[in-house]
């Protein structure tokens, strides 16, 4: 079956670093792959997708890779700030007409000042 | 532009009760989501809608949840009887044809007692 896997430990990390959070996925060929970001007592928020033939996609200072071979994606938040706290979720995406998404269990990511 | 609307935020109920969620997509998009996020089985999808149409209740747990759109602009889900396990935060989200990133609402979490 589908399996979906984040960095099972929280990443606690120094302002200014880099944090690089990784999804690896089994059983599955997604078309596309999301990332959201979910702070406590909110709803998650898109913040990138990247398409099975893209590499790498940029925006602002989060960088995302997509490595179907290795069936992994790698997000990294560059110079990040205590603001990035929270949790980052991959979502697959089949890239189907049926627009499913499904998701990591996520990591949460903590910056100290 | 208002996002997602969803009420209400809160809801607490006697097991056994009849629950009603509601929400209110982004005008002008085509498809709607219901999800559930507990801490043991993370983000998951229940149900979506295309075009107001129900296109997949494969995630819908058991016959005791129904979902409804009657217009583009409204959604329920709802749960009767309500059991102690239904707790969790359910989510609603949208999304256009012509995007994959979905837009969530800040969610309902209910208790059942």
């Amino acid at each position: 079956s589908q399996k979906i896997e984040q960095n099972s430990e929280a990443l606690n990390i120094q302002e200014g670093k880099t944090a690089t959070l990784t999804c690896n996925y089994t059983n599955y060929s997604p078309a596309y792959l999301q990332w959201y970001r979910q702070d406590p007592g909110r709803g998650p928020v898109f913040l990138l997708l990247i398409r099975e033939n893209e590499k790498e996609k940029r925006k602002e200072r989060l960088k995302v890779t997509f490595d179907t071979t290795l069936k992994q994606s790698l997000f990294h938040i560059t110079a990040s700030q205590p603001a990035d706290s929270a949790t980052y979720l991959c979502a697959l995406d089949s890239g189907s007409n049926d627009y499913k998404l499904s998701f990591g269990a996520g990591t949460t990511v903590t910056v100290r000042a | 532009d208002a996002g997602v609307i969803q009420s209400p935020r809160h809801e607490v109920t006697e097991m056994g009760q009849e629950v009603t969620l509601r929400c209110k997509p982004i005008s002008g998009h085509n498809s709607l989501f219901w999800y559930r996020q507990t801490m043991m089985r993370g983000l998951e999808l229940l149900i979506y809608f295309n075009n107001n149409v129900p296109i997949d209740d494969s995630g819908m747990p058991e016959d005791r949840f129904s979902a409804k759109m009657p217009n583009a602009s409204f959604s329920t889900l709802k749960i009767q009887p309500s059991e102690p396990r239904d707790s969790a935060v359910y989510f609603c989200a949208s999304g256009r044809d012509r995007g994959r990133e979905q837009y969530f609402g800040p969610g309902t979490r209910l208790t059942v007692t």
